[in-house]
Order: structure tokens, then sequence, then C-alpha cells
């Protein structure tokens, strides 16, 4: 089965730096999607990336796809506090219903 | 666009009795319905999954069910909790009809501790 997991599992920075977080899978997908999870609340689709793109932007994100590694990668430029939560990546591919989470990085950023 | 709310926002119940918790949507019919059980510090667990009223499936064996009497209704019941069963539940939905999963929007969750 698929499995996201990112790394690091923790990322502490000052605001005005990019922060990048890493996510790898295991099996084939269709597309990978990144979300954001403030603490104690739902999670938030931030960017998905299909199996055929290679980078993807929106805003200060930045998400690039990996297909013969099976890796992505989030960046986050010039990061401000309000960024602060964790961000999951979820993998999905084979049956249409489901998605698969990775355990999150948390991001720390420090006014 | 859809909402999706979910009640009640925390629980505290002891071992051994009930457990009912709620999903309604939003802006949307058909939806797809999900459960995810979040640990703390963890990634989401899939529950539950819905592609229609009546139709759910399990995907890990556990004291917990899940009913979806309406269209846009996903309930999680148990009838004796654990203290394993101690999370964080989210519902989430996507678009369904046979469409792709391409995001899946959820909840404010549920906060559960099982004492």
């Amino acid at each position: 089965s698929q499995q996201g997991e990112e790394d690091p599992q923790a990322l502490s920075i000052q605001e005005g730096e990019n922060a990048t977080m890493n996510c790898s899978y295991k099996t084939s997908i269709n597309n990978l999607q990144w979300y954001r999870q403030n603490s104690g609340r739902g999670l938030v689709h931030l960017i998905l990336i299909r199996s055929n793109e290679r980078e993807k932007h929106s805003g200060r994100l930045r998400v690039t796809l990996d297909t013969s590694k099976k890796s992505s990668s989030l960046l986050i430029t010039a990061s401000r506090a309000a960024d602060t939560a964790s961000y999951f990546c979820a993998s999905s591919g084979g049956s249409n219903y489901k998605l698969t989470f990775g355990k999150g990085t948390l991001l720390t950023v420090n006014p | 666009s859809q909402t999706i709310h979910q009640w009640p926002a925390t629980l505290v119940q002891p071992v051994g009795s009930p457990l009912s918790l709620e999903c309604t949507v939003e802006g949307t019919s058909n939806p797809n319905l999900y459960w995810y059980r979040q640990a703390a510090g963890r990634g989401l667990q899939l529950l539950f999954y819905s592609v229609g009223i009546g139709q759910i499936s399990s995907e890990v064996p556990q004291n917990l069910s899940a009913s979806r009497p309406q269209d846009r209704q996903f309930i999680l019941s148990s009838k004796k909790l654990l203290l394993s069963d101690s999370g964080f539940y989210l519902c989430a939905c996507d678009f369904g009809a046979g469409r792709s999963t391409d995001t899946q929007y959820f909840g404010p969750g549920t906060r559960l501790t099982v004492l």
C-alpha cells in the first residue's frame, strides 16, 4: 500500500526564511497532495500535483514531484509566523476513494 | 462551496460507554464521505468511507462502526468505547458521482478522550 512519509518531522525557522519539507511514497500514484493543519483543527488542502507534472506553484508555495524517486517536496518561501502548522502529504492511486496520508512535518516559524 | 460540520467538538467519555459522532455536509450532493482518526502527533488513519447512502467500507478492524442514513450525513458509532479509541476524529468529503479523488475537504474535528 502507499505510504507517505514526510521529513523532517519537525522544522523550526525564522520569519522570512524558506521552509522545505519532503515526502516519499512507495507505489505509483495518480496525484500527490499537500495539506496544512493548524493545531487542533481540520486539514486544509494546499496544492495538488498530478503524476505527469513535475512542478507546480501557488502563491508562496512550490511543489515538486519526482516519480522516479517516488518523492515530493513542498517549499514555502518568505515564511510568516502564520505559516506555523503541521503539513501533510497525501498520495492518491489505485482506488479513487482513498488518500494515504503521511505523519506530517510540524513547521514552526519564529517571529 | 461545501461546508462540513462535526459535533460535538470535544467529548470525554468513560470506558465502556457508547459513542455517536455526527458529520453533515452542506453545499454539495452525493459526496464521498470519510472518517479519519488522528492520534496525537501522528498522521491520519482512514477508518471508514462511503460512496452513497447505506454504503460503508471499513478500512481497519475495530470496535467502531459507521452509518450513512442520508446523503449528507455520516455517523461514527461505538457500543463500548476503549481507551485506545481516544483521538481526534475528522470527517472529510470529496465530490462523488464517480469522479476521482482530487481534493478532500475536512470538518473541524472532534476531540475524543476516553477515561
